[in-house]
């Protein structure tokens, strides 16, 4: 596609319940980052896609979430048994492969968690 | 301390004035990235830099590998500059960003 699409853009669920959210990166890149953004703070790092190697998951803040990238493109990221502290803007990010190339971000989707 | 730090956290400039946002960072870098993210809107790459300077319109950012610093600069500021300016760094042989907690812009009529 043109750009990064997240899906939804907005979700709100009540705490216990799992939620996924869903990347389409850029076609071809082979880089995916998600990230967050809670209320009034800075963003986030949670975890980062390459190709085929294992994802760098060090930024996940709980066991409770997990992320996964089928076929090298589309990636999930699952929440589970959420959390108020959960609610947040998740963004993801596609880039083409390498340090110092341009990342491109979505327009995130907003979790609130009631 | 942050990994990376900007100055300043938040900005009121009158439109027309020339701005400067500041960006230092405690790390080796490979790349450092300028970003910019409307209220409520999605986050747009402006610049990335591993050296020197760049210009795209009336945006300029240089950076300093030595000084670990980084400056955004606006000229002619319009009150659709206004947003939060994040500075972003991937750190040798790590491609993810590290942020710094933004400076929100308000550029007035």
């Amino acid at each position: 596609g043109a750009g990064v699409s997240q899906s939804p853009s907005n979700k709100v669920t009540e705490k216990g319940k799992d939620v996924e959210l869903r990347c389409d990166p850029i076609s071809g890149h082979t880089a995916l980052y998600w990230y967050r953004q809670s209320l009034g703070q800075g963003l986030e790092f949670l975890i980062y896609f390459q190709g085929n190697s294992a994802p760098d998951k060090s930024g996940l803040p709980s066991d409770r979430f997990s992320a996964e990238r089928t076929g090298g493109s589309v990636s999930t990221l699952t929440i589970q048994r959420t959390q108020q502290e959960d609610s947040a803007v998740y963004l993801c990010a596609s880039s083409s492969q390498g340090a110092d190339t341009e990342a491109f971000f979505g327009q995130g989707t907003r979790l609130t968690v009631v | 301390k942050n990994e990376v730090e900007q100055s300043p956290q938040n900005l009121t400039a009158q439109e027309g004035e020339f701005i400067t946002i500041n960006c230092s960072y405690s790390v080796g870098i490979s790349a450092l990235h300028w970003l910019q993210q409307h209220p409520g809107g999605g986050i747009v790459s402006l610049f990335m830099l591993s050296s020197g300077k760049k210009k795209h319109g009336r945006l300029i950012a240089t950076i300093n590998i030595q000084e670990k610093h980084s400056s955004l600069h606006i000229t002619a500021s319009h009150p659709r500059d206004s947003a939060v300016y994040i500075c972003a760094v991937r750190s040798g042989g790590n491609e993810k960003l590290t942020f710094g907690t933004g400076t929100r812009l308000t550029i007035i009529p």
